[in-house]
């Protein structure tokens, strides 16, 4: 089993869907990242959160460190939000930022 | 702007050889660090570099060289060693690798072996 679980694996959407993706995991942590990879691959960082609610723009991602289960939301989604999202935890064992990465939800937001 | 430059972004090999993969940051990061991402799974860590002129290994670092001689270069040599390279590889920058911070991302470099 993952230490890192993401759900779905996959998910299309019609413009103006409110999406969200989960991501559960099983050990202790001291920060849990959000990402986005780009179909020509790059990545970038979207959120990193150790408890409670962040907000940018029409993302949203909010953490409960007791149920271990981070969700990120996409309100009135886009087809330019069609990436693959990352998420990716800092184990409180190991040290600096050697992340462990779930394995990514594809995201396809149609017109 | 800063950021981080990796290159080349298509790379192709012969089986037996070394190559060897560029990665410059401009933001003044102590921390950098190589992943390997593979269709269907995680990233996973190659190699991590907390200051200059110091490197450790990650999870999967069998058959690949790291060198951290100035502060904005962390090269990753593919060797002939590496029984499986093709990948797509991604080069990380972080403030500091003593404590959790925000991870700074290149494009990536995509290794074919032929």
């Amino acid at each position: 089993k993952n230490e890192v679980e993401q759900s779905p694996q996959n998910l299309t959407a019609q413009e103006g869907e409110f999406i969200t993706i989960n991501c559960s995991y099983s050990v202790g942590i001291s920060a849990l990242h959000w990402l986005q990879q780009h179909p020509g691959g790059g990545i970038v960082s979207l959120f990193m959160l150790s408890s409670g609610k962040k907000k940018h723009g029409r993302l949203i991602a909010t953490i409960n460190i007791q149920e271990k289960h981070s969700s990120l939301h996409i309100t009135a989604s886009h087809p330019r939000d069609s990436a693959v999202y990352i998420c990716a935890v800092s184990p409180l064992t190991g040290g600096g930022n050697k992340l462990t990465f779930g394995t990514g939800t594809q995201l396809k937001v149609e017109l | 702007d800063g950021g981080i430059t990796q290159s080349p972004k298509y790379l192709f090999r012969k089986e037996g050889q070394n190559v060897t993969l560029s990665c410059e940051q401009n933001l003044n990061h102590d921390a950098m660090y190589w992943y390997r991402q593979d269709p269907g799974q995680g990233l996973r860590l190659i190699y991590y570099s907390q200051i200059v002129n110091d490197f450790q290994k990650g999870d999967i670092a069998e058959g690949y060289s790291v060198s951290r001689e100035k502060k904005e270069s962390f090269p990753l040599t593919v060797t002939s060693a590496q029984k499986n390279p093709t990948a797509f590889y991604l080069c990380a920058s972080s403030i500091s690798g003593g404590t959790t911070g925000e991870l700074f991302f290149g494009e990536g470099s995509r290794l074919t072996v032929l």
